[in-house]
C-alpha cells in the first residue's frame, strides 16, 4: 500500500452524528496535513499536526497522530450536510526533502439531513 | 484570505497541441508547487519549485513539462504536446514555509480531446 491511506474509501452518517477517518503512512513524517474537497472543486486546507503533537483541534475538527504506528484520525463532531465532501490526509517529509506533499487516495464523507 | 489563483479554470485542448496553465501563488510565499488528480484518483505531485529552480519532481515530471516563475509573480506549468491521458485537474500550491500548511488554488480541468 502507499504513503497515506485512509480508511474508510465512503462513509455515510445522519446529521448530528461523529464522523471519523483514519489514514495511514509509511515512511517517516515532518507534518501530516487534513484537506476537504467538495466534489470537482479545489482543495481546502483543514488542520495540520506536526509529527512531534499528539492531538489537535480546530472548531469542530480533532486530529490525532500516532508516530508509533504511523496512523492519523481526523473526527468531526456534529456533523452537517454541508460537510459531505471527500476528506484527505496528506504528509510531508522533512523539510530539506523538498516538501512535497503525497495524498491518499481520500474518504467520500456523505452526511444526510 | 489570501489566494492561490489559477487561470484558467477549465481548457479544452487537441491532442498534441502546446497548454500553459497560470497560478499566482500568495505573495510572501516561497515555495510553490503543481499537483494533479485524474478523475476519481488521488491527488499526485508533479514538481516543487523553490528560488527560481526546480527542487523535486516526479516521474510524471518528464521532458513534456515544464515550469516558470517570469515575472516574480506568476507561476506556470507548460505541456508541450498534450496527450488524451493528460486530461486531469491540475492544482497549483504555494507555502510560505514547512511549519504551516499549504494553500492550493481551485485548479484548472484541462480537457484533452
Amino acid at each position: 500500500s502507499q504513503q497515506g491511506e485512509e480508511d474508510p474509501q465512503a462513509l455515510s452518517i445522519q446529521e448530528g452524528e461523529n464522523a471519523t477517518m483514519n489514514c495511514s503512512y509509511k515512511t517517516s513524517i515532518n507534518n501530516l496535513q487534513w484537506y476537504r474537497q467538495n466534489s470537482g472543486r479545489g482543495l481546502v486546507h483543514l488542520i495540520l499536526i506536526r509529527s512531534n503533537e499528539r492531538e489537535k483541534h480546530s472548531g469542530r475538527l480533532r486530529v490525532t497522530l500516532d508516530t508509533s504506528k504511523k496512523s492519523s484520525s481526523l473526527l468531526i463532531t456534529a456533523s452537517r450536510a454541508a460537510d459531505t465532501a471527500s476528506y484527505f490526509c496528506a504528509t510531508d517529509r522533512a523539510p530539506n526533502q523538498g516538501g512535497k506533499l503525497i495524498f491518499g487516495q481520500g474518504t467520500e464523507l456523505s452526511v444526510k439531513p | 484570505e489570501p489566494e492561490v489563483t489559477q487561470t484558467p479554470s477549465h481548457q479544452v485542448t487537441q491532442m498534441g497541441q502546446e497548454v500553459i496553465l497560470r497560478c499566482v501563488p500568495i505573495s510572501n510565499h516561497l515555495y510553490f508547487y503543481w499537483y494533479r488528480q485524474i478523475l476519481g484518483q488521488k491527488v499526485e505531485f508533479l514538481v516543487s519549485f523553490y528560488n527560481n529552480e526546480i527542487s523535486e519532481k516526479s516521474e510524471i515530471f518528464d521532458d513534456q513539462f515544464s515550469v516558470e516563475r517570469p515575472d516574480g509573480s506568476n507561476f506556470t506549468l507548460k505541456i508541450r504536446s498534450t496527450k488524451l491521458e493528460d486530461s486531469a485537474m491540475y492544482f497549483c500550491a504555494s507555502s510560505e514555509d514547512f511549519v504551516h500548511g499549504y494553500t492550493f488554488g481551485s485548479g484548472t480541468r484541462l480537457t484533452v480531446v
